[in-house]
């Protein structure tokens, strides 16, 4: 079974722009969780869906954003970049069922630079 | 590389040595604890978790230990190979069964 994919694997933007990072997780996996890690903070969650929706959101600004197809892969939006949004964004997936706690299967992440 | 990598505190042995890792958590909440290896260029690996309800769980050369009285949980790996070389992250699911909290992480060096 493939692992988690992630594009593009390195990507560098300048500051205002806008920035769309994918997400394909490992097949038959329904949930989609996004992570960034920084040097400063250490790995903190973004967001989580499921089914196409979003079902659980971290403690960032609404710059940041995400959906979910109904293939599931996902994708996350960042808008109006700026330099502290330099960092290693992480995906996840997992084979989610109800009730039960799910190993989370991360992918090789996307680092983006903010100049 | 691409973990977090310039403030992380660090542990060096040398190879063949037992290795532990400490870690503290913030919510007593928490139904299970995970440690992640994270190797420069990959996203973080599954090591092994451990339930709430246990204060010990044995892996293959790793031991978690779990002491809820004061929040602290720690990563024990046997005879440390120059292949362990990592960070480690703790992390604790939430109630809702999904979202993870990591900590800071701890960056081991094996040494020849």
């Amino acid at each position: 079974k493939a692992g988690v994919t992630q594009t593009p694997r390195y990507l560098i933007k300048t500051r205002g722009q806008q920035v769309t990072l994918s997400c394909s997780p490992i097949s038959g996996h329904r949930s989609v969780s996004w992570y960034q890690q920084t040097p400063g903070q250490g790995l903190q969650f973004l967001f989580e869906y499921f089914s196409e929706t979003q079902r659980n959101k971290g403690n960032f600004p609404g710059r940041f954003s995400g959906r979910q197809f109904s293939n599931s892969r996902s994708e996350m939006n960042v808008s109006t970049l700026e330099l502290g949004d330099s960092a290693l964004y992480l995906c996840a997936s997992s084979d989610l069922r109800a009730g039960s706690y799910n190993e989370q299967f991360f992918g090789p992440g996307t680092r983006l630079t903010v100049l | 590389g691409e973990s977090v990598g310039l403030h992380l505190p660090t542990l060096s042995v040398q190879e063949g040595d037992n290795s532990i890792i400490n870690c503290a958590y913030s919510n007593s909440a928490s139904d299970y604890f995970i440690w992640y290896k994270q190797e420069s260029g990959k996203g973080p690996q599954f090591i092994i978790d451990i339930r709430s309800n246990m204060d010990k769980r044995q892996g293959q050369r790793v031991t978690v230990l779990l002491n809820k009285t004061v929040k602290h949980l720690s990563l024990q790996i046997a005879a440390t190979q120059p292949g362990d070389s990592a960070v480690y992250f703790c992390a604790e699911i939430n109630n809702a069964g999904n979202m993870l909290t990591f900590g800071g992480g701890t960056r081991l060096m094996v040494k020849p």
